[in-house]
């Protein structure tokens, strides 16, 4: 069982970037088995899967079309974590952000989650 | 992508009651599809994979069903520390969840 710790502000601007990270332990960012995903959950919008990054021999990325033009996923392997970064927000992006490790498809490890509002 | 519906969005049950929950594809999933207990203030957590494999430390009164588009989350008697929402979600193709079913006491 890994242990996902996030970091990142909980208030964030409009049109600006949304940044956060999550430090892995436990596993490893570069594990062949598992993904890493970040998902969101507001009352609007539900639980929503937002992206991943996984290596299987090389990095892969993969997006939801809602934030795909907004979106980018990072992995580093020195620090043993991996980070979203959303440009542009708006108020609806207010939402709870969680990362998560997905192994067989199943999201067994949760980071705690991170409330950011997007307000000025 | 593929839409994921849950039914009832609530329902108001009593301790011991048997509840059921169901969860429709828009598409056939096969068995790519889990269950999820989530409470306030805290990240969902894995209850079913694989549409009936229980999760190592989840009691045997949950259990799940169904293959395709339609699957079901069953408890066998309620108790209280079930009362919370449960989503469904689906692994066929990325990852996508359905609105959630509130169980509340009666």
């Amino acid at each position: 069982q890994a242990q996902l710790q996030q970091s990142g502000p909980g208030l964030v601007k409009p049109s600006q970037t949304l940044s956060l990270t999550c430090a892995i332990s436990g596993d490893s960012v570069s594990s062949n088995s598992a993904a890493w995903n970040w998902i969101r959950q507001s009352p609007s919008r539900g639980l929503e899967w937002l992206g991943r990054t996984y290596y299987r021999s090389k990095w892969h990325n993969d997006y939801a079309e809602s934030v795909k033009s907004r979106i980018t996923i990072n992995s580093d392997t020195s620090k043993n974590q991996f980070s979203l970064q959303l440009n542009s927000v708006t108020p609806e992006d207010t939402a709870v952000y969680y990362c998560v490790r997905v192994d067989s498809g199943c999201l067994r490890d949760w980071g705690q989650g991170t409330l950011v509002t997007v307000s000025s | 992508d593929i839409q994921m519906t849950q039914s009832p969005s609530s329902l108001s049950a009593s301790i011991g009651d048997r509840v059921t929950i169901t969860c429709r594809a828009s598409q056939s999933v096969s068995s790519y599809l889990n269950w999820y207990q989530q409470k306030p203030g805290k990240a969902p957590k894995l209850l079913i994979y694989a549409a009936s494999s229980l999760e190592s430390g989840v009691p045997s009164r949950f259990s799940g069903s169904g293959s395709g588009t339609d699957f079901t989350l069953a408890i066998s008697s309620l108790q209280p520390e079930d009362f919370a929402t449960y989503f469904c979600q689906q692994s066929y193709s990325t990852v996508t969840f359905g609105g959630g079913t509130k169980v509340e006491i009666k």
